[in-house]
């Protein structure tokens, strides 16, 4: 049972280059989500999913696609990398249960140069 | 909108207790949490209240809830080396599965 991972754990990007953030989580939830964390913002919510095929817009969506084509995986694209995107990334997952503890992955540090 | 605040930085004795404070501004949220992150690792939840409870304690955790005031405090007695790490409280609504806000997270450090 290896909970929430996440793939790659570090990466460094062009401008203008394009790559995918994989989540992955072997707990049956229904509940996904990426977040972004930056130094004295806390976390940020960029998209989240609330079953397989679905997603919606977090608070911070703009420059980032999801998907989530598996119950298991919820991919976080970015099409044109900024360096304003340079951040750690974190992806979640958390049951339907009423005190939806989330799990959390173990975070991608991407940097945009 | 939803706002969740703390302190950057507490720095206490090793031994001591630590009292981590959050503020938020959502009256409606039905759960508080507390989450610890280590150097280098995703977030792990600690401990949760809901929002009809004024305290809840689990082992060197005690949480606080002024729901009047919508202040939320973490004890941690005996504080270790260990524990040092960044603490963010977090609040959420029952109804939204999205809206969970995290505080910007208080760092905390130990002296010996």
């Amino acid at each position: 049972n290896a909970g929430v991972t996440q793939t790659p754990k570090f990466r460094v990007l062009k401008t203008g280059q394009s790559m995918t953030l994989l989540c992955a989580q072997d707990m049956n939830h229904e509940y996904m989500y990426w977040y972004r964390q930056d130094p004295g913002m806390g976390l940020r919510l960029i998209h989240y999913s609330v079953g397989e095929g679905t997603t919606a817009k977090g608070e911070v969506p703009d420059g980032y696609n999801v998907s989530r084509l598996k119950k298991q995986n919820f991919l976080l694209g970015l099409e044109s990398a900024a360096p304003s995107q340079t951040s750690v990334y974190f992806c979640a997952s958390s049951s339907m249960g009423l005190a939806d503890n989330m799990y959390f992955g173990p975070g991608t540090r991407l940097t945009v140069t | 909108g939803e706002d969740v605040e703390q302190s950057l930085f507490l720095s206490v004795r090793e031994g001591d207790s630590s009292v981590i404070n959050c503020t938020y501004t959502d009256s409606s949220s039905t759960y508080l949490y507390w989450y610890k992150q280590e150097p280098g690792a995703g977030l792990q939840l600690l401990t949760y209240i809901f929002s009809n409870m004024d305290m809840k304690q689990d082992q060197r955790l005690t949480v606080l809830l002024n729901k009047k005031d919508k202040h939320l405090s973490l004890r941690i007695a005996d504080t270790q080396t260990g524990d040092s790490a960044i603490y963010f409280c977090a609040e959420k609504e029952y109804s939204s599965a999205s809206k969970i806000i995290f505080g910007s997270g208080t760092r905390l450090s130990i002296r010996p």
